[in-house]
């Protein structure tokens, strides 16, 4: 069973523009969520984490939002920008029994100048 | 320190084969994992170490697959009898209690 899904498997923004990527979670344990960006051929690269205690957390252009009670949470970047071109993976975890990251499948994003 | 590293990046066998895979964590992080990702898919949890413990593995992990962390610092992971469903990007990953898990470049493994 797939206990984290991003339900869109792409996503094309123009340049400047928002993006909004959406990640949905079904195991209520999970209190700790990140985002990670992902290059070909490459590892994962941390973008951005909210605790469950939070709505929200903002780093630069990137804001991840949670909603708790609909299991829901989502990362905007604004602006968008080419080099934001990339697979974006939503992760979660039960923080307290060892932090195994859950992944979702990934959303491709494809940012046009 | 610069990250979390991995050898080798690319790997090449044919099926039958024994593998071995080298993670260096960030020299402070006390806790390693690793993980497989397939093609189109998000990384898989198969197990992790705080210190030299191994304190879980995932039932994605067969008997022909083990690990080990023998001095708390880096970690090797063994496929015995390499088949062509092992082919995937093996990641490793480091964290503290209290830091972001990083993740190294990830090694390639190709079953012929």
């Amino acid at each position: 069973d797939q206990q984290v899904k991003q339900n869109s498997p792409s996503l094309s923004v123009q340049e400047g523009r928002i993006s909004i990527l959406n990640c949905d979670y079904t195991n209520s344990m999970f209190d700790y969520f990140l985002w990670y960006k992902k290059y070909p051929a490459e590892g994962p690269t941390f973008l951005i984490s909210i605790s469950s205690i939070k709505d929200k957390n903002e780093d630069g252009r990137f804001t991840v939002f949670l909603n708790k009670s609909a299991k829901h949470l989502s990362l905007h970047i604004v602006p968008s920008q080419p080099g934001d071109s990339a697979v974006y993976f939503c992760a979660a975890s039960p923080r307290t029994a060892g932090n195994k990251l859950t992944f979702g499948g990934g959303t491709r994003v494809l940012v046009k100048p | 320190d610069t990250g979390v590293s991995q050898n080798p990046r690319h790997k090449i066998t044919k099926r039958g084969q024994n593998v071995t895979f080298r993670c260096d964590p960030i020299s402070e992080h006390n806790r390693l994992y690793w993980y497989r990702q397939t093609l189109g898919q998000g990384p898989e949890f198969l197990t992790y170490f705080q210190n030299e413990a191994q304190l879980e593995k995932s039932r994605l992990l067969s008997d022909r697959f083990s690990a080990e962390r023998p001095k708390g610092s880096f970690s090797t992971l063994e496929i015995q009898r390499t088949e062509q469903g092992d082919s995937a990007m093996y990641l490793c990953a480091s964290d503290t209690f209290t830091d972001t898990q990083y993740f190294g470049p990830g090694t390639r493994l190709t079953v012929l």
